[in-house]
């Protein structure tokens, strides 16, 4: 059974960069019929897709975060990672980990998520 | 960026109701629509993709329908376990974007 799970500080300070790993079981994160993705949640609000990245290192990142986001892979750990530079409490959610859909070369759902893991942006 | 707007943001029904929720989209996106239930404190799950496909495990009450700007999740009779929030999200285009939610309460 496929499980995702997000691990990284759930605590960083202002103008601090937040980095989470997501750690993939169950399957080859090297699968080419799916991305891998990062989703963000600010308590009590909705969801926002962060960006998503291929097995082969493509990535596609959403344009309000592009200039401070990167997203990486190590396939040899079946890991993908989120890096996010000079976070403000603005960045405070629960970040989520997920699956992509990726059949023949259209983006489909998310149809695995990871549990999410709070990070607090604070002094 | 394409907009995704659902309605209503909250419904309050009983078990056994009838609940439509819909989703529009500030532009055609043909059947790439996705809905997503998310239970407090849990991440969200599929329910339906490609507007109208059951994911495998989720109950035959749950139904999408709908393609181009417009699209409807439909709960047939619903369930204790149905109250939840319900996300929209469009797969067309990146930036990948998500509906605002709608939250079904008893």
């Amino acid at each position: 059974q496929l499980q995702l799970q997000e691990s990284g500080p759930g605590l960083v300070k202002p103008s601090e960069t937040l980095s989470l790993t997501c750690t993939v079981s169950g399957d080859s994160i090297s699968s080419t019929s799916y991305y891998w993705a990062w989703i963000r949640q600010p308590p009590g609000k909705g969801l926002e897709w962060i960006g998503n990245i291929y097995y082969g290192g493509s990535t596609y990142y959403n344009p309000s975060l592009k200039s401070r986001v990167t997203i990486s892979v190590d396939t040899s750990k079946n890991q993908f990672s989120l890096k996010l530079t000079s976070v403000t409490a603005a960045d405070t959610a629960f970040y989520y980990c997920a699956r992509l859909q990726y059949p023949r070369r259209v983006m489909g759902a998310f149809d695995f998520w990871g549990q999410g893991t709070m990070v607090t942006v604070s002094s | 960026d394409i907009q995704m707007t659902q309605s209503p943001s909250s419904l309050s029904a009983s078990v056994g109701d009838r609940v439509t929720i819909t989703c529009r989209a500030s532009q055609g996106i043909s059947h790439s629509l996705n809905w997503y239930q998310q239970k407090p404190g849990k991440a969200p799950r599929v329910l339906i993709y490609a507007a109208s496909s059951l994911q495998s495990g989720v109950p035959s009450r749950f139904s999408g329908s709908g393609s181009g700007t417009d699209f409807t999740l439909t709960i047939s009779s619903l369930q204790p376990a149905d109250f939840a929030t319900y996300y929209c999200q469009q797969s067309y285009d990146t930036p990948l974007t998500f509906g605002g939610g709608t939250k079904v309460e008893i």
